[in-house]
């Protein structure tokens, strides 16, 4: 597609319970990232992909929290248990590679846990 | 460690007026710097980034931006703001050149456009 696509927009669910958060990247880009945007706040880094390859994950709060890219494209956030806290946008980006490419940013989903 | 600092949260100017957003880094060397866009509900869009050369660089929707090394900023600015341009706009910087380049956002400044 044109420009980062991710799945659902918004995403309600209870405190407990396990969600999955989807991002489709622009097509050919090798680096992929995730960022956790609380309200009134910058985006937060949470992880980083080369291909599929799982790269840099400090920024992932609790072992709740779980990421993967098997075929090197699409990504999935996936976070179980899911506390109030968990509650903010999170935002897909990805890029040609190096750091000096700029990041494209998908519109988010937005998470509220009840 | 690295960080980013927007001094203001929230600004208020008139339409046709000039527009000056503050941001300082913390970092050894030169950094990569960006800034971006952000209307409601939607992502960032990128504004504009300073890698290296000249340090006035042009970026989209009229705005440029000018990296002072000496004072560690990189101000962004517009001559002639218009109502479209009420926004949240941050500041990042790249560090980890070599891991695709993760980026660090300072914490936004809302801009507000009176008619």
């Amino acid at each position: 597609g044109a420009g980062v696509s991710q799945s659902p927009r918004y995403k309600v669910a209870k405190r407990g319970q396990d969600v999955a958060l989807r991002c489709d990247p622009i097509s050919g880009h090798v680096s992929l990232f995730w960022y956790q945007q609380a309200l009134g706040q910058g985006p937060e880094f949470l992880t980083y992909f080369q291909n599929e390859a799982q790269l840099d994950k400090s920024g992932l709060p609790s072992d709740r929290f779980f990421a993967e890219r098997p075929e090197g494209s699409v990504s999935t956030l996936k976070i179980q248990r899911t506390q109030q806290e968990d509650s903010a946008v999170y935002l897909c980006a990805s890029s040609r590679g190096q750091g000096n490419q700029p990041q494209h940013f998908g519109d988010g989903t937005r998470l509220s846990i009840l | 460690a690295q960080s980013v600092t927007q001094p203001d949260i929230h600004i208020t100017v008139s339409e046709g007026a000039s527009l000056e957003l503050r941001c300082n880094y913390s970092y050894g060397a030169t950094p990569y710097l960006f800034w971006y866009v952000q209307s409601p509900g939607q992502g960032l869009q990128l504004l504009l980034k300073y890698f290296s050369g000249d340090t006035l660089v042009q970026g989209i929707k009229g705005f440029e931006a000018e990296f002072k090394r000496s004072q560690s900023s990189f101000n962004l600015r517009k001559p002639s703001v218009h109502w479209s341009d009420a926004a949240e706009y941050f500041c990042a910087v790249v560090t980890t050149y070599n891991q695709g380049g993760k980026l660090i956002f300072g914490q936004g400044t809302e801009l507000s456009v009176k008619p």
